[in-house]
């Protein structure tokens, strides 16, 4: 499968620890995105790489929230003391133009 | 800002009838449009897509959309459903460059009826 990638699908975590999610990019790719979904609602953009440039941030994107591409390829998410509002559908993105294609998401529910 | 407005939180069609999804956008400057289809517990899967050119796109899975400037709108259409077809759809925009990420509406809901 040359989709993209995203690990784990699935993360439970208690409240105040860090968690980090990866994101595959499709090969050549160079543009990344990560979104966050809530129940009921679309996908919010967070954060956009442009190779390993991160280009722009939400202000959805707190301070407790942190994304790196370091080689323009793979990119982590990592979330630090995560709160219960920080549970969510985590999704990247990523393409070569304004189109983008998705992973299946990392699902964070913080207990 | 830009915005998108899905107008249905729910739709309920009957197999092998047609479909129409409403989306209407605001936008500043020329759009860059989307569908997407997500079934539960999974990402998002591009059905169509609209940069320029012709109004009418069509796009995978029988599926097709017409973008109309003055309306602000691009519905998505179906000409016959398939149980298949029951899944989450959202339209976005964007921009050409696309640094600010998609802006999705917040999804319409499709029950399909045997």
């Amino acid at each position: 499968d040359t989709g993209v990638s995203q690990d784990p699908r699935h993360k439970i975590t208690k409240r105040g620890q860090n968690v980090t999610f990866r994101c595959d990019p499709i090969s050549e790719h160079n543009r990344l995105y990560w979104y966050r979904q809530t129940l009921g609602q679309g996908p919010e953009f967070l954060t956009y790489f442009q190779n390993e440039a991160q280009l722009e941030k939400s202000r959805l994107l707190s301070d407790r929230f942190s994304a790196e591409r370091p080689k323009g390829s793979f990119s982590t998410l990592e979330i630090q003391r995560t709160e219960q509002g920080d549970s969510a559908m985590y999704l990247c993105a990523t393409g070569v133009s304004t189109e983008a294609f998705f992973g299946q998401g990392t699902r964070l529910t913080v207990v | 800002a830009q915005s998108v407005t899905q107008p249905d939180i729910h739709i309920t069609v009957s197999e092998g009838a047609s479909l129409e999804l409403r989306c209407n956008y605001s936008y500043g400057a020329t759009p860059y449009l989307f569908w997407y289809v997500q079934s539960p517990g999974q990402g998002l899967q591009l059905l169509l897509k609209y940069f320029s050119g012709d109004t009418l796109v069509q796009g995978i899975k029988g599926f097709e959309a017409e973008f109309k400037r003055s309306q602000s709108s691009f519905n998505l259409r179906k000409p016959s459903v398939h149980w298949s077809d029951a899944a989450e759809y959202f339209c976005a925009v964007g921009a050409a460059g696309g640094a600010d990420g998609l802006t999705f509406g917040k999804g319409t809901h499709l029950i399909i009826q045997p």
